[in-house]
Protein backbone atom coordinates (compact mmCIF):
# COMPACT_ATOMS: atom_id res chain seq x y z
CA UNK A 1 0.00 0.00 0.00
CA UNK A 2 0.80 3.88 -0.44
CA UNK A 3 3.70 4.53 2.42
CA UNK A 4 3.96 8.29 2.23
CA UNK A 5 0.44 9.59 1.69
CA UNK A 6 0.08 13.49 0.39
CA UNK A 7 -2.99 15.31 0.77
CA UNK A 8 -4.86 17.43 -0.90
CA UNK A 9 -4.06 15.81 -4.52
CA UNK A 10 -4.95 19.16 -6.09
CA UNK A 11 -5.35 23.01 -4.30
CA UNK A 12 -6.46 25.89 -6.59
CA UNK A 13 -5.82 29.06 -5.03
CA UNK A 14 -6.30 32.85 -5.94
CA UNK A 15 -2.96 34.37 -6.22
CA UNK A 16 -1.97 35.86 -2.90
CA UNK A 17 -3.81 33.21 -0.79
CA UNK A 18 -1.79 30.72 1.36
CA UNK A 19 -1.54 26.74 0.33
CA UNK A 20 -0.55 23.51 2.59
CA UNK A 21 0.13 20.65 1.39
CA UNK A 22 0.54 17.42 3.69
CA UNK A 23 2.76 14.37 3.87
CA UNK A 24 2.09 11.59 6.06
CA UNK A 25 4.30 8.51 6.53
CA UNK A 26 3.15 4.89 7.71
CA UNK A 27 6.73 4.76 9.76
CA UNK A 28 8.95 6.97 11.31
CA UNK A 29 11.31 8.92 9.14
CA UNK A 30 15.06 9.47 9.43
CA UNK A 31 14.84 12.61 7.15
CA UNK A 32 12.56 14.24 4.90
CA UNK A 33 12.64 16.11 1.57
CA UNK A 34 10.62 18.34 -0.63
CA UNK A 35 10.88 18.44 -4.53
CA UNK A 36 9.50 20.86 -6.28
CA UNK A 37 7.91 19.97 -10.50
CA UNK A 38 6.79 22.61 -12.50
CA UNK A 39 4.42 21.16 -15.22
CA UNK A 40 6.28 19.58 -18.22
CA UNK A 41 9.92 19.67 -15.93
CA UNK A 42 12.01 17.13 -13.47
CA UNK A 43 11.67 17.28 -9.92
CA UNK A 44 14.04 19.87 -8.21
CA UNK A 45 15.28 19.76 -4.56
CA UNK A 46 13.55 22.45 -2.30
CA UNK A 47 14.86 21.36 1.44
CA UNK A 48 15.83 18.32 3.33
CA UNK A 49 14.53 17.80 6.93
CA UNK A 50 16.12 15.75 9.71
CA UNK A 51 15.05 16.55 13.52
CA UNK A 52 12.03 16.11 14.66
CA UNK A 53 10.05 19.39 15.15
CA UNK A 54 12.04 20.76 12.59
CA UNK A 55 11.10 24.34 11.20
CA UNK A 56 12.61 25.66 7.97
CA UNK A 57 11.92 28.61 6.41
CA UNK A 58 12.96 29.68 2.48
CA UNK A 59 11.28 33.28 1.14
CA UNK A 60 7.44 32.76 1.56
CA UNK A 61 8.11 28.70 2.15
CA UNK A 62 7.73 27.03 5.34
CA UNK A 63 8.70 23.24 6.12
CA UNK A 64 7.74 21.23 8.95
CA UNK A 65 8.89 17.94 10.32
CA UNK A 66 6.46 16.28 13.21
CA UNK A 67 7.66 15.54 16.31
CA UNK A 68 7.15 12.12 15.91
CA UNK A 69 8.80 12.35 12.05
CA UNK A 70 6.29 10.49 10.61
CA UNK A 71 4.63 13.73 8.90
CA UNK A 72 5.64 16.67 7.02
CA UNK A 73 4.18 20.25 5.74
CA UNK A 74 5.03 22.56 3.65
CA UNK A 75 3.25 25.86 3.72
CA UNK A 76 3.51 28.56 1.14
CA UNK A 77 2.26 32.08 1.90
CA UNK A 78 0.63 34.57 -0.56
CA UNK A 79 1.18 32.26 -3.62
CA UNK A 80 2.29 33.57 -6.81
CA UNK A 81 1.86 31.88 -10.57
CA UNK A 82 5.31 31.08 -10.18
CA UNK A 83 4.61 28.69 -7.30
CA UNK A 84 2.43 26.51 -9.63
CA UNK A 85 3.84 23.14 -9.94
CA UNK A 86 3.47 19.50 -8.21
CA UNK A 87 4.95 19.15 -4.50
CA UNK A 88 6.33 16.14 -3.95
CA UNK A 89 7.69 14.56 -0.03
CA UNK A 90 10.24 12.18 -0.13
CA UNK A 91 11.42 9.80 2.68
CA UNK A 92 13.52 6.85 3.21
CA UNK A 93 11.52 3.54 3.42
CA UNK A 94 12.87 0.19 4.31
CA UNK A 95 12.94 -2.17 1.37
CA UNK A 96 10.40 -5.18 1.35
CA UNK A 97 13.35 -7.53 1.38
CA UNK A 98 14.89 -5.59 4.40
CA UNK A 99 17.93 -4.50 4.85
CA UNK A 100 18.37 -1.19 2.84
CA UNK A 101 16.23 1.53 2.53
CA UNK A 102 14.22 3.15 -0.84
CA UNK A 103 13.52 6.50 -1.20
CA UNK A 104 9.55 6.55 -1.76
CA UNK A 105 7.86 9.28 -3.10
CA UNK A 106 4.28 10.88 -2.49
CA UNK A 107 1.83 11.49 -5.35
CA UNK A 108 2.26 14.65 -4.80
CA UNK A 109 0.48 17.97 -4.24
CA UNK A 110 -0.65 20.02 -6.93
CA UNK A 111 -1.00 23.60 -6.97
CA UNK A 112 -2.60 25.67 -9.55
CA UNK A 113 -2.78 29.62 -8.80
CA UNK A 114 -5.41 31.85 -10.43
CA UNK A 115 -4.38 35.03 -11.23
CA UNK B 1 28.40 23.32 -13.19
CA UNK B 2 26.65 21.77 -15.60
CA UNK B 3 23.33 19.55 -14.68
CA UNK B 4 22.26 16.06 -14.95
CA UNK B 5 21.90 15.31 -19.18
CA UNK B 6 19.83 12.76 -20.22
CA UNK B 7 19.42 11.07 -23.82
CA UNK B 8 17.48 10.85 -25.45
CA UNK B 9 15.01 12.89 -24.57
CA UNK B 10 12.11 11.15 -26.35
CA UNK B 11 11.87 7.51 -27.93
CA UNK B 12 9.40 5.45 -29.24
CA UNK B 13 9.61 1.44 -29.09
CA UNK B 14 7.13 -1.24 -29.66
CA UNK B 15 6.16 -4.11 -27.31
CA UNK B 16 8.97 -6.92 -27.20
CA UNK B 17 11.68 -4.36 -27.92
CA UNK B 18 14.41 -3.12 -25.80
CA UNK B 19 15.79 0.32 -25.15
CA UNK B 20 19.26 1.86 -23.03
CA UNK B 21 18.75 5.23 -21.68
CA UNK B 22 21.73 7.39 -21.13
CA UNK B 23 22.18 9.63 -17.71
CA UNK B 24 25.48 11.83 -16.89
CA UNK B 25 25.36 12.96 -13.64
CA UNK B 26 26.51 16.53 -12.28
CA UNK B 27 30.56 16.45 -12.33
CA UNK B 28 32.02 14.82 -9.14
CA UNK B 29 28.67 13.00 -7.93
CA UNK B 30 29.19 9.60 -7.74
CA UNK B 31 26.04 8.28 -7.27
CA UNK B 32 23.22 7.72 -9.89
CA UNK B 33 19.59 6.86 -9.29
CA UNK B 34 16.89 5.79 -11.69
CA UNK B 35 12.87 6.86 -11.48
CA UNK B 36 9.94 5.91 -13.29
CA UNK B 37 7.27 8.37 -12.93
CA UNK B 38 3.77 7.60 -14.49
CA UNK B 39 0.31 9.10 -13.82
CA UNK B 40 -0.89 6.29 -12.07
CA UNK B 41 1.98 5.04 -9.88
CA UNK B 42 3.89 8.28 -9.58
CA UNK B 43 7.32 8.35 -9.05
CA UNK B 44 9.07 5.02 -8.35
CA UNK B 45 12.50 3.91 -7.29
CA UNK B 46 14.54 1.75 -9.86
CA UNK B 47 17.78 1.60 -8.72
CA UNK B 48 20.74 3.50 -7.61
CA UNK B 49 24.17 3.00 -8.31
CA UNK B 50 27.26 4.40 -6.38
CA UNK B 51 30.99 3.91 -7.75
CA UNK B 52 29.94 1.84 -10.39
CA UNK B 53 28.04 -0.72 -7.72
CA UNK B 54 24.27 -1.36 -7.71
CA UNK B 55 23.69 -0.04 -4.18
CA UNK B 56 19.97 -0.20 -3.72
CA UNK B 57 17.26 -1.87 -5.91
CA UNK B 58 12.96 -0.93 -6.00
CA UNK B 59 10.16 -3.07 -6.83
CA UNK B 60 10.79 -3.75 -10.11
CA UNK B 61 11.16 -6.99 -12.81
CA UNK B 62 14.24 -8.26 -13.57
CA UNK B 63 13.83 -7.14 -17.58
CA UNK B 64 14.94 -3.71 -15.85
CA UNK B 65 18.51 -3.21 -15.43
CA UNK B 66 21.70 -0.68 -15.03
CA UNK B 67 25.01 -0.16 -14.72
CA UNK B 68 27.35 2.71 -13.77
CA UNK B 69 30.54 3.32 -15.59
CA UNK B 70 33.91 4.35 -13.80
CA UNK B 71 33.11 8.25 -15.08
CA UNK B 72 29.96 7.85 -12.84
CA UNK B 73 27.47 8.06 -16.34
CA UNK B 74 25.44 5.27 -16.42
CA UNK B 75 23.07 3.53 -18.57
CA UNK B 76 19.52 1.70 -17.35
CA UNK B 77 17.84 -0.98 -20.00
CA UNK B 78 14.63 -2.18 -20.34
CA UNK B 79 14.15 -5.51 -22.13
CA UNK B 80 10.77 -7.04 -23.82
CA UNK B 81 9.13 -3.48 -23.36
CA UNK B 82 5.14 -3.53 -21.90
CA UNK B 83 2.65 -1.07 -23.04
CA UNK B 84 2.95 -0.16 -19.32
CA UNK B 85 6.81 0.51 -19.54
CA UNK B 86 5.32 3.72 -20.99
CA UNK B 87 6.66 6.70 -18.80
CA UNK B 88 8.88 9.44 -17.75
CA UNK B 89 12.43 7.86 -16.80
CA UNK B 90 14.37 10.27 -14.81
CA UNK B 91 17.59 10.03 -13.65
CA UNK B 92 19.13 12.29 -10.49
CA UNK B 93 22.84 12.21 -9.48
CA UNK B 94 23.73 12.98 -5.44
CA UNK B 95 27.38 14.27 -3.80
CA UNK B 96 26.21 11.43 -0.97
CA UNK B 97 27.75 13.34 1.69
CA UNK B 98 27.35 12.08 4.91
CA UNK B 99 23.59 13.10 6.11
CA UNK B 100 22.84 14.30 2.57
CA UNK B 101 20.35 12.67 0.57
CA UNK B 102 19.76 16.09 -1.84
CA UNK B 103 19.15 14.89 -5.36
CA UNK B 104 19.83 16.49 -9.05
CA UNK B 105 16.89 15.47 -11.61
CA UNK B 106 17.52 15.15 -15.01
CA UNK B 107 15.13 16.33 -17.63
CA UNK B 108 14.23 13.20 -17.78
CA UNK B 109 13.48 10.66 -20.83
CA UNK B 110 9.79 9.95 -22.15
CA UNK B 111 9.35 6.41 -23.38
CA UNK B 112 6.75 5.64 -25.36
CA UNK B 113 5.60 1.57 -26.21
CA UNK B 114 3.39 0.99 -28.50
Amino acid sequence: GQQVMQIPQYQHVQEGEDFTTYCNSSTTLSNIQWYKQRPGGHPVFLIQLVKSGEVKKQKRLTFQFGEAKKNSSLHITATQTTDVGTYFCAGPFPHASGGSYIPTFGRGTSLIVHP
Amino acid sequence: KAGVTQTPRYLIKTRGQQVTLSCSPISGHRSVSWYQQTPGQGLQFLFEYFSETQRNKGNFPGRFSGRQFSNSRSEMNVSTLELGDSALYLCASSPRTSGNNEQFFGPGTRLTVL
